[in-house]
């Protein structure tokens, strides 16, 4: 089944503990992405990738690192995470970027840090 | 300035009626348009896609673009209760992507 999956699904910790969400996807996609979502704020973009070892950032990257060595997965590093992080996050991953290509998402990480 | 800007609703209409709802984006650059459904406590899904001047229908869907006013529609024919969900409009600059606050939208049975 072609899917992207996220873990872990939920997650609280506490301030300054180093976190990592990973993000896999099974359809050889070249385009990955991470959001965020907030209420009242929509979804907004952390970082994107367009293929193996190209990264670059979205509209909110403050505070987060992505890598993405191989092409199924990409990983979202919160190194010192903080309270204003607490949020659902997304990732997501298309064949490419493009005009015609559909972005899947993952079910979803809902972090909370305290 | 939101890029891309959406009635936050909610938004009512009767079971089989047409729901209509909006979004305007600020980028002339902007090059394709999306329109995603979310569920509560779901991922978001695509249900429509649409890059020139024009109506695009698909089922009961019809996106409409007009980039001369930056401005994009989702028509809803024959609404369904499980149309209940928040729509997101989204347009892609490049390589990136950018979302309304999305549209509550209800049927009412």
């Amino acid at each position: 089944e072609a899917q992207v999956t996220q873990n872990p699904r939920y997650l609280i910790t506490v301030t300054g503990k180093k976190l990592t969400v990973t993000c896999s996807q099974n359809m050889n996609h070249e385009y990955m992405s991470w959001y965020r979502q907030d209420p009242g704020l929509g979804l907004r973009q952390i970082y994107y990738s367009m293929n193996v070892e190209v990264t670059d950032k979205g509209d909110v990257p403050e505070g987060y690192k992505v890598s993405r060595k191989e092409k199924r997965n990409f990983p979202l590093i919160l190194e010192s995470p903080s309270p204003n992080q607490t949020s659902l996050y997304f990732c997501a991953s298309s064949s490419r970027f493009g005009w015609t290509d559909t972005q899947y998402f993952g079910p979803g990480t809902r972090l909370t840090v305290l | 300035q939101k890029e891309v800007e959406q009635n936050s609703g909610p938004l009512s209409v009767p079971e089989g009626a047409i729901a209509s709802l909006n979004c305007t984006y600020s980028d002339r650059g902007s090059q394709s348009f999306f329109w995603y459904r979310q569920y509560s406590g779901k991922s978001p899904e695509l249900i429509m896609s649409i890059y020139s001047n024009g109506d695009k229908e698909d089922g009961r869907f019809t996106a409409q673009l007009n980039k001369a006013s930056q401005y994009v529609s989702l028509l809803i024919r024959d609404s369904q209760p499980s149309d209940s969900a928040t729509y997101l409009c989204a347009a892609s600059l490049d390589e990136k992507l950018t979302f309304g606050t999305g549209t509550r939208l209800t049927i009412i049975p």
